[in-house]
């Protein structure tokens, strides 16, 4: 298995442009994950989905966050428009995970994309 | 509030010394807590996972403690080695009932493993 994949790996972009980063999760995993990271905030948990719905998004910082998964194998983030402190890496990670279980599964990260907004 | 709190904030040893790694935590329900080992540059991957009832779990040379009373958790790396050289990020869950848990991180603690 080649691991969650994430695409862009690296994107540069305008203040007020619109970003979309793409994730495709481990085949066979039911949930998926979508973080911030930061030197200032460390890793920020913005949303995750369980069978393609959204469980919590209590992490989105605003209304210019928004995220879909249309199916099991693709999910996008989508940050519209774009400001300078939306810079910061995005990491999408996945897991098999079975609502009312004992614990959640591993989950595995993706190598992540770097957003900069000028 | 839940909080998970590292220390130290960053760490310099010796190749070949051992290190503990410290994360206190004040999250309600408690359902595990994991471990994980981001290099630079990558996303983080999973060391050791822990639900309340164990105290120890072994990774190789990492070695997670977990003090469910006190809620405190070690991370022990023996005879350290340059590629140790990371951030060691402490996650720890909360149980919900019967929907997934809520994830609460530590802001991590840096390693550098010099010769």
């Amino acid at each position: 298995d080649a691991g969650v994949i994430q695409s862009p790996r690296h994107e540069v972009t305008e203040m007020g442009q619109e970003v979309t980063l793409r994730c495709k999760p481990i085949s066979g995993h039911n949930s998926l994950f979508w973080y911030r990271q930061t030197m200032m905030r460390g890793l920020e948990l913005l949303i995750y989905f369980n069978n393609n719905v959204p469980i919590d998004d209590s992490g989105m910082p605003e209304d210019r966050f928004s995220a879909k998964m249309p199916n099991a194998s693709f999910s996008t983030l989508k940050i519209q428009p774009s400001e300078p402190r939306d810079s910061a890496v995005y990491f999408c990670a996945s897991s098999f995970y079975v609502l009312g279980g004992l614990a959640i599964g591993e989950q595995f990260f993706g190598p992540g994309t770097r957003l900069t907004v000028l | 509030k839940n909080q998970v709190e590292q220390s130290p904030q960053s760490l310099i040893i010796l190749e070949g010394k051992n290190c503990t790694l410290q994360c206190n935590y004040t999250v309600s329900p408690f359902s595990n807590l994991r471990w994980y080992k981001q290099d630079t540059g990558r996303g983080p991957v999973s060391l050791t996972i822990m639900t309340f009832s164990e105290n120890t779990k072994s990774n190789g040379r990492y070695t997670a403690t977990l003090d469910a009373d006190t809620k405190q958790s070690s991370l022990h790396i023996t005879a350290s080695q340059l590629s140790d050289s990371a951030s060691y990020i402490c996650v720890v869950s909360a149980s919900r009932g019967g929907t997934a848990s809520k994830l609460t991180f530590g802001t991590g603690t840096r390693l550098q493993v010099t010769l």
